[in-house]
C-alpha cells in the first residue's frame, strides 16, 4: 500500500531563515509524482511544488526548492529566506497512475518574527 | 484560482440524518474527488470521479456516496450521519491524471451531534 510519512509534526525557523521539511514515501507504482501543499489559517489547500519521479532534477519554485531522493523514497521541501506568509501546515503528497493522492499526516510551520 | 465552490461552507446536523454535500466546477476538469481532512491523518481520499457516471471509491468510502450526473457537479452524500463523519470535507478537481496538481476548493467543515 502507498503511504507517506511527515515524521516533523511542528517545525519552528526565524524570519529569513531556511527550513527543511522531511518526507518519505512508499509506492509499488513505478510512475508517480511527488506534491507539497500549503495549508494557511484560512484552511485553502495551496499548491506549492510538485516533482515528476522519472525526472532526476530537483523541482523549485522560488524560494521553495526539493530535494528528491529516489532510491531513499526521501521528498524533502526546503524554504529559504522564511517569512512570515509562510507559516502554515505543509503536506506532502503521492499521486500514481489514477492521481489518487496519498496525504502525509503534515508539519505545522511557525516563523518567528 | 481554480473555479471550485463548495457548498455549504460550514453544516450542523444531527445523528442518523442525511446529508449532502455540493462541489461545483467552472473548469470543465474530468476528474474529481472528495477527501476528509482530520486532525492526525491529514488528507484522505473518500470518492474519485473520473468522468460523468463514472466514479470509483477511494480509502475511507464506508457510509458514503457520491454522484455525477453532469460535468460541473460532484455530490457526497452521507444516507446517514454518524458522529464519526464530523470533518473538513474538500472537494478537488483535475484537468488529467498523473502528471496535473489537483486544485482544491475552501473546503465543508461539517458536524454531526
Amino acid at each position: 500500500a502507498q503511504t507517506v510519512t511527515q515524521s516533523q509534526p511542528e517545525m519552528s525557523v526565524q524570519e529569513a531563515e531556511t527550513v527543511t521539511l522531511s518526507c518519505t514515501y512508499d509506492t509499488s507504482e513505478s510512475d508517480y509524482y511527488l506534491f507539497w501543499y500549503k495549508q494557511p489559517p484560512s484552511r485553502q489547500m495551496i499548491l506549492v511544488i510538485r516533482q515528476e519521479a522519472y525526472k532526476q532534477q530537483n523541482a523549485t519554485e522560488n524560494r521553495f526548492s526539493v530535494n528528491f531522493q529516489k532510491a531513499a523514497k526521501s521528498f524533502s521541501l526546503k524554504i529559504s529566506d522564511s517569512q512570515l506568509g509562510d507559516a502554515a501546515m505543509y503536506f506532502c503528497a503521492e499521486g500514481g497512475a489514477t492521481n489518487k493522492l496519498i496525504f502525509g499526516t503534515g508539519t505545522l510551520l511557525a516563523v518567528q518574527p | 484560482d481554480a473555479g471550485i465552490t463548495q457548498s455549504p461552507r460550514h453544516k450542523v446536523t444531527e445523528t442518523g440524518t442525511p446529508v449532502t454535500l455540493r462541489c461545483h466546477q467552472t473548469e470543465n476538469h474530468r476528474y474529481m474527488y472528495w477527501y476528509r481532512q482530520d486532525p492526525g491523518h491529514g488528507l484522505r481520499l473518500i470518492h474519485y470521479s473520473y468522468g460523468v457516471k463514472d466514479t470509483d471509491k477511494g480509502e475511507v468510502s464506508d457510509g458514503y456516496s457520491v454522484s455525477r450526473s453532469k460535468t460541473e457537479d460532484f455530490l457526497l452524500t452521507l444516507e446517514s450521519a454518524t458522529s464519526s463523519q464530523t470533518s473538513v470535507y474538500f472537494c478537488a478537481i483535475s484537468e488529467a491524471t498523473r502528471d496535473q496538481p489537483q486544485h482544491f476548493g475552501d473546503g465543508t467543515r461539517l458536524s454531526i451531534l
